[in-house]
C-alpha cells in the first residue's frame, strides 16, 4: 500500500519531447506538490495544488503545467524537453494547506538525451 | 540562494555512538522545521519535526534542537544504528501564497559503522 506513488520512475527521452509524469496519493490529503532535484541534489518546490486549485506556481518555465484530474492526482506534463529539465522529480502530498509535513513519492529520474 | 544549509555533506559514526547532523537557515520567517531521511532510489521520508515557539523536540533515539537566535537546528541520533544511514535533509517551512512552503537543505549522508 504505497501511500504516494509515481509513474514512471525512470523516463529517458530526447530534446524537444512532452512527456508527462503521473502521482497519485492514497492518504486523503487536500493538497500536493511537485519537486525537482538538480544534479547539486538541491530539492526545490515547483508547484503546489490544494483541492485541485494552484497555490504556488515558483519560478517554473511554463512549459512546466500541473494537471490535478481530482484531489488524488497531481500529474506533471513537461512539453519541448531541454537538456536542463534531466532530474528527478518528487511528488508529495500534505493533509492540507496547514499542515508542514509532506509525505513524498519515491521520485521519477528524467534524462532528456 | 539557499536559505536552509547543510555544510556537512558527509557525517561517519560508530554505532552505539551519538550521531549530530546540523542545519543554518537565514530566513527569520520560517515557522517550522523538518527532518526527512533518504534511501537512495526513494523518496524523503519525514522524520521529526519542531516549531519555532519550541526549542527541543524528541521522538524515541531521534531529537530535534532549534537555536532560533543562532538560526540552527541540529538533529541528534542515539544511540546511532547501522539502519540509520542515509541522506538527511533538513527544511524549513514558511507561509506563501496560502500554503506552506519548504525549502531544504542539500542533506548530510550518514554512515553509522558497525
Amino acid at each position: 500500500d504505497t501511500a504516494v506513488s509515481q509513474t514512471p520512475k525512470y523516463l529517458v527521452t530526447q530534446m524537444g519531447n512532452d512527456k508527462s509524469i503521473k502521482c497519485e496519493q492514497n492518504l486523503g490529503h487536500d493538497t500536493m506538490y511537485w519537486y525537482k532535484q538538480d544534479s547539486k541534489k538541491f530539492l526545490k518546490i515547483m508547484f503546489s495544488y490544494n483541492n485541485k486549485e494552484l497555490i504556488i506556481n515558483e519560478t517554473v518555465p511554463n512549459r512546466f503545467s500541473p494537471k490535478s484530474p481530482d484531489k488524488a492526482h497531481l500529474n506533471l506534463h513537461i512539453n519541448s524537453l531541454e537538456l536542463g529539465d534531466s532530474a528527478v522529480y518528487f511528488c508529495a502530498s500534505s493533509q492540507d494547506i496547514q499542515s508542514h509535513e509532506q509525505y513524498f513519492g519515491p521520485g521519477t529520474r528524467l534524462t532528456v538525451t | 540562494d539557499q536559505q536552509v544549509k547543510q555544510n556537512s555533506p558527509s557525517l561517519s559514526v560508530q554505532e552505539g555512538r551519538i550521531s549530530i547532523l546540523n542545519c543554518d537557515y537565514t530566513n527569520s520567517m520560517f515557522d517550522y522545521f523538518l527532518w526527512y531521511k533518504k534511501y537512495p532510489a526513494e523518496g524523503p521520508t519525514f522524520l521529526i519535526s519542531i516549531s519555532s515557539i519550541k526549542d527541543k523536540n524528541e521522538d524515541g533515539r531521534f531529537t530535534v534542537f532549534l537555536n532560533k537566535s543562532a538560526k540552527h537546528l541540529s538533529l541528534h541520533i542515539v544511540p546511532s544504528q547501522p539502519g540509520d544511514s542515509a541522506v538527511y535533509f533538513c527544511a524549513a517551512s514558511v507561509r506563501q501564497g496560502g500554503a506552506n512552503n519548504l525549502f531544504f537543505g542539500t542533506g548530510t549522508r550518514l554512515t553509522v559503522i558497525p
